[in-house]
């Protein structure tokens, strides 16, 4: 069955950087986008980036672009996002989401909470 | 940048039929996605394409979209049917989509 587990959450001051991950299984992951989303405490969802099965084309929220950066390697089913000059309102539960071609995300990890907090 | 809008929140009784609305600029000429998220869940997909449910998404659960407005439709609303629902906007040519602010379903 199809499994996306993210790790790498945490407390971080602002200002900080933190590399999140997630770990696919259970389809070809080369063969999708893969998104990141995430929810700020009691929020709602927010789409934060896309990154193309090949990782040759990368979109990223207005409210993240120039700090995230976002990458795939295909040969370990794996996917991360880099987040540099973290503010306050990055803290939020990440999750990744597999593509559902042409819309949709159909998969979704159960989460990594980011704290951003002096 | 674009933008779709829900209700805060809908009631619905059980049995009856539950609607929840998504609006945005010529929305129709978007895809629509709708998302269902229990507490300390993650979302579920349960429409794509405007109308199509994924496997395993039951048949009371059914959208539309045109104009400037998609709604997913909920027939026979049961309990098990409470949660925030999240509507998604898809731009195929940037291929990612922007949320809805969601919509608390309560059935009471």
């Amino acid at each position: 069955q199809v499994q996306l587990v993210e790790s790498g959450g945490g407390v971080v001051q602002p200002g900080r950087s933190l590399r999140l991950s997630c770990a696919a299984s259970g389809f070809t992951f080369s063969s999708y986008a893969v998104h990141w989303v995430r929810q700020a405490p009691g929020k709602g969802l927010e789409w934060v980036a896309v990154i193309s099965y090949d990782g040759s084309n990368k979109h990223f929220a207005d409210s993240v672009k120039g700090r995230f950066t976002i990458s795939r390697d295909n040969s370990k089913n794996a996917l991360s996002l880099q987040m540099n000059s973290l503010k306050v309102e990055d803290t939020a539960v990440y999750y990744c989401a597999k593509d559902r071609a042409p819309v949709g995300l159909d998969y979704w990890g159960q989460g990594t909470l980011v704290t951003v907090s002096s | 940048s674009y933008e779709v809008t829900q209700p805060p929140s809908v009631s619905v009784s059980p049995g009856q039929t539950a609607s929840i609305t998504c609006s945005g600029d010529k929305l129709g000429d978007k895809y629509t996605c709708w998302y269902q998220q229990k507490p300390g869940q993650s979302p579920v997909l349960v429409i794509f394409q405007d109308m199509k449910r994924p496997s395993g998404i039951p048949e009371r659960f059914s959208g539309s979209n045109s104009g400037s407005t998609a709604t997913l439709t909920i027939s026979g609303t049961q309990a098990m049917d409470e949660a925030d629902y999240y509507c998604q906007a898809w731009d195929s040519k940037t291929a990612w989509g922007v949320f809805g602010g969601g919509t608390r379903l309560t059935v009471l």
